[in-house]
């Protein structure tokens, strides 16, 4: 069966300091793979999505990026946090566009504070 | 951007009504997909109905879609204290590779 991972559940970092958050999938094959992020009480921003390695299309400019260094993994960095990007950040996959169902599946997500 | 817009923002109904959320969106789709969300957790998918389907069941749920009006409703009938949660229409677009993008979101609050 496939699964997601997404580390940490929780992160408070300072003003100025890099991110990386993680996410892997498991028991699939060719997944796109997203990042939302979504602010305290309200809808899921696409941050960033994929559809392969390498293969990485940002959706809105900002302090973040992304990339996909193998398969089934994605990664949200940023070089320099600043207070706008605390927020939960949710990583998600859903089969291939080739595949019968696009439902995504989504991670446990990680709530970022900086501080 | 947002691709979907639901309406209402938030719901508060009581024990064994029923609840309905909408949901509206701008382009073409492949299909509209709605997710409950419980506060401070990932989103878990309910149900999906493709572009060519005009309703769906699926246990309590029920969801319509409206190509025309570009709009889709959930329907939660017999509504429990456990479907307290938000719940978020999601659609694929037919170009990058289904792409999915969220809406703003219900928040329904359900008490006994």
């Amino acid at each position: 069966s496939q699964t997601i991972h997404q580390w940490p559940a929780t992160l408070v970092q300072p003003v100025g300091s890099p991110l990386s958050l993680e996410c892997t999938v498991e028991g699939t094959s060719n997944p796109n793979l997203y990042w939302y992020r979504q602010a305290a009480g309200r809808g899921l921003q696409l941050l960033f999505y994929s559809v392969g390695i390498g293969q990485i299309s940002s959706e809105v400019p900002q302090n973040l990026s992304a990339s996909r260094p193998q398969d089934r993994q994605f990664i949200l960095s940023s070089k320099k946090l600043l207070l706008s990007d605390s927020g939960f950040y949710l990583c998600a996959w859903s089969a291939p566009p080739t595949g019968p169902n696009t439902e995504a599946f989504f991670g446990q997500g990680t709530r970022l504070t900086v501080v | 951007s947002q691709q979907g817009e639901e309406d209402p923002q938030a719901l508060s109904i009581q024990e064994g009504e029923n609840a309905t959320m909408n949901c509206s969106y701008k382009t073409s789709i492949n299909n509209l997909q709605w997710y409950r969300q419980n506060s401070g957790r990932g989103l878990v998918h309910l149900i999906l109905i493709r572009s060519n389907e005009r309703e769906k069941h699926s246990g309590r749920l029920r969801v319509t879609l409206d190509t025309s009006k570009k709009s889709s409703s959930l329907l939660i009938t017999a509504s429990r204290a456990a479907d307290t949660a938000s719940y978020f229409c999601a659609t694929a677009e037919p170009r990058g590779g289904n792409k999915l993008t969220f809406g703003t979101g219900t928040q329904l609050k359900v008490e006994l």
